[in-house]
């Protein structure tokens, strides 16, 4: 079963301005972490920022934020004023607790493409 | 630190024959995982590495096959290759198993089978 959804194929933004982009997860197990990931078109994936399932706060850092609702399993990146150099693939993951399947699974990604 | 390293970064080769792939992980970083990436397919989950041992194994066949050096080094081999077998091959290190610790990505080794 997909554990990892993301919505939109492709996105566009203008320059300067704010986006978000979607992830929703399924899981049973209390204890997991969500992570978001920048592929640009050099093939490179890039770690933009970790949220923990028991996080009461969503994570920021810099430019990027987590909106994290945990009632609804979303995990949605927001990306403030952006700029030319964020277009790129971007991929939500989650890990699932300490058991013998807890390998990192991805969403199918989104494409970003910012306008000057 | 040194990050991921992956080599070789391009390869090219014909249906049937087998390849390897190298990975290093960062140092100190005892989990490697390996990932296929094809433009239809995504990031599909190959297998994880631990401490020598395997201890997760996605939906691959059985020629894709891997194992775990005492240096947390790790190898991926895939035998008699097809032609939906070209992909992006990511390799990635963490430093074990904690659902809080993020994945470092190699750079990738992209093969090409003709």
């Amino acid at each position: 079963a997909q554990k990892i959804t993301q919505t939109q194929p492709g996105m566009f933004v203008q320059e300067k301005e704010a986006v978000t982009l979607d992830c929703t997860y399924d899981t049973s197990d209390p204890s997991y972490g969500l992570f978001w990931y920048k592929q640009p078109s050099s093939g490179e994936m890039i770690f933009l920022i970790y949220q923990g399932s028991y996080d009461q706060q969503n994570a920021t850092e810099g430019r990027y934020s987590l909106n994290f609702q945990k009632a609804r399993k979303s995990a949605n990146l927001v990306i403030s004023a952006s700029q030319l150099g964020d277009s790129a693939m971007y991929f939500c993951a989650m890990r699932e607790g300490w058991g013998n399947n807890n390998d990192m699974r991805f969403g199918a990604g989104t494409r970003l493409t910012v306008k000057p | 630190k040194a990050g991921v390293t992956q080599t070789p970064r391009y390869l090219i080769k014909t249906r049937g024959q087998q390849v390897t792939l190298s990975c290093s992980p960062i140092s100190g970083h005892r989990s490697v995982s390996w990932y296929q990436q094809t433009p239809g397919q995504g990031l599909q989950f190959l297998f994880e590495y631990f401490s020598e041992t395997q201890r997760n194994k996605g939906n691959f066949p059985g020629r894709f096959s891997g194992r775990q050096f005492s240096n947390s080094r790790s190898e991926m081999n895939v035998s008699t290759l097809e032609l939906g077998d070209s992909a992006l091959y990511l390799c990635a290190s963490s430093p074990d198993l904690a659902p809080n610790n993020e994945q470092f990505f190699g750079p990738g080794t992209r093969l090409t089978v003709l």
